[in-house]
């Protein structure tokens, strides 16, 4: 079965540096969504990418945060300077259709940052 | 953002039945969701409800007033590992069809 593919899985840093995750979709899948889900709370959306373009990313602090997804299909975001309220789970998901039937959303395994 | 509201815990026992309410308020309403997530995992999709009415699905179901804006989603037959996080997601047409989460329901079962 196809899976969204994350990495890495875990990360452990120390604030001001950068860090960096990787997310690839499943195959075909042309939204891509990345989410932050701090313990305890819902996943809230960073950013989402219909192909290579960004069509939300109004959540995303945008003086530390990037995103990317060149060629329309794996994405990568990054944090520099990390702080310490980065720490959190960072989820990525991707879905087939944006907008029509169901238009479920499927996540990856997650990347959960430490930021000591 | 969307204001989506759930309790924030539940408890029932085994075998028993549990609803989970979930209300929300959106201006270009395109559906609702319910994902289970286990602790530590990623949400998983469970249901999709675009029109009123309940959509079943095994021992979940799941139900949609629009005019309300309610849903609630059934877990019936509870078993030990139905114990997780259930989020309330709704999708907003008039914002690229953004998925906002509520913020989840901590379902616990007990023998």
């Amino acid at each position: 079965e196809a899976e969204v593919a994350q990495s890495p899985r875990y990360k452990i840093t120390e604030k001001s540096q950068a860090v960096a995750f990787w997310c690839d979709p499943i195959s075909g899948h042309a939204t891509l969504y990345w989410y932050r889900q701090i313990l305890g709370q819902g996943p809230e959306l960073l950013v989402q990418f219909q192909d290579e373009s960004v069509v939300d990313d109004s959540q995303l602090p945008k003086d530390r945060f990037s995103a990317e997804r060149l060629k329309g299909v794996d994405s990568t975001l990054k944090i520099q300077p990390a702080e310490l309220g980065d720490s959190a789970m960072y989820l990525c998901a991707s879905s087939l259709v944006r907008g029509e039937n169901t238009g479920e959303l499927f996540f990856g395994e997650g990347s959960r940052l430490t930021v000591l | 953002g969307q204001n989506i509201d759930q309790p924030t815990e539940m408890t029932a026992t085994e075998g028993a039945i549990v609803q989970i309410n979930c209300t929300y308020q959106t201006s270009g309403f395109n559906g609702l969701f319910w994902y289970q997530q286990h602790a530590g995992e990623a949400p998983t999709f469970l249901s999709y409800n675009v029109l009123d009415g309940l959509e079943e699905k095994g021992r979940f179901s799941s139900f949609l007033s629009r005019s309300k804006g309610y849903s609630y989603l059934l877990l019936k037959e509870l078993q030990m590992k139905d114990s997780a996080s259930y989020l309330c997601a709704v999708r907003d047409q008039l914002k690229d069809y953004k998925l906002s989460f509520g913020a989840g329901t901590t379902v616990t079962v007990r023998a």
